[in-house]
């Protein structure tokens, strides 16, 4: 069975900085996906990026990239020039090819301070 | 993309009682998902409901406690029955969208049991 592990209970991160969120999943496939999704305090799931685990390149969406070490399974999440409307927990996520189900981590809260 | 409501999306229920919580997507779906977040937990799910044969249980979870109807492409029902204080959660609707390949969610139903 396929788990996700995130570390980091809570991050705090300045105006203007850069934090980093860790991600570790086990597995024994070869071809799958990987998610970062972040839910504010509206309960609303908003997915970040995504990375397709055949692609050598790391995913970057705008202010958000990932660092995806397939051989060590590990996929962190960068957020550059981060700003009070990413606070927020932070949930890593896993799923198979095809229509398989998402397995979550336990989440990250990220708190930005102004 | 996709844009789920649930409905409703809080409610306060006596221990004993069951509630049904509606999901509406904008397009048709060939997968939709059930997950619960207990207060300060990750997302687990509950079950995969395709529409036309019946929804596919996660371990520890159960028909009579959780029945969910999938009648179209677009609909599905969630009931949580005969309630109890530890019932109370987070339920979360999700939809498999095959031409983003990326699951959506809906806002979220806050149920708390008295």
């Amino acid at each position: 069975a396929q788990t996700v592990t995130q570390s980091q209970p809570e991050m705090s991160v300045q105006e203007a900085e850069t934090v980093t969120l860790s991600c570790t999943y086990d597995t024994s496939e070869s071809d799958y996906y990987l998610f970062w999704y972040k839910q504010p305090p509206s309960r609303q799931m908003i997915l970040v990026i995504r990375q397709e685990a055949y692609k050598q390149q790391n995913a970057t969406e705008n202010r958000f990239s990932v660092n995806f070490q397939k051989a060590a399974k590990s996929f962190s999440l960068k957020i550059s020039d981060s700003q009070l409307g990413d606070a927020a927990m932070y949930f890593c996520a896993y799923r198979t090819l095809g229509w398989g189900k998402l397995q979550f981590g336990a989440g990250t809260q990220v708190v930005v301070t102004p | 993309s996709a844009v789920i409501s649930q409905k409703p999306s809080r409610d306060i229920c006596q221990r004993g009682t069951s509630l049904t919580i509606q999901c509406q997507v904008d397009s048709q779906v060939t997968m939709m998902f059930w997950y619960r977040q207990q207060p300060g937990q990750s997302l687990t799910l509950i079950a995969t409901a395709n529409q036309g044969s019946e929804a596919t249980y996660e371990s520890g979870f159960v028909i009579d406690k959780f029945p969910i109807s999938r009648p179209n492409l677009t609909f599905s029902t969630l009931t949580v029955s005969n309630m109890s204080p530890e019932d109370s959660s987070i339920y979360l609707c999700s939809a498999h969208h095959g031409g983003d390949n990326e699951q959506f969610f809906g806002p979220g139903t806050r149920l708390t049991v008295l």
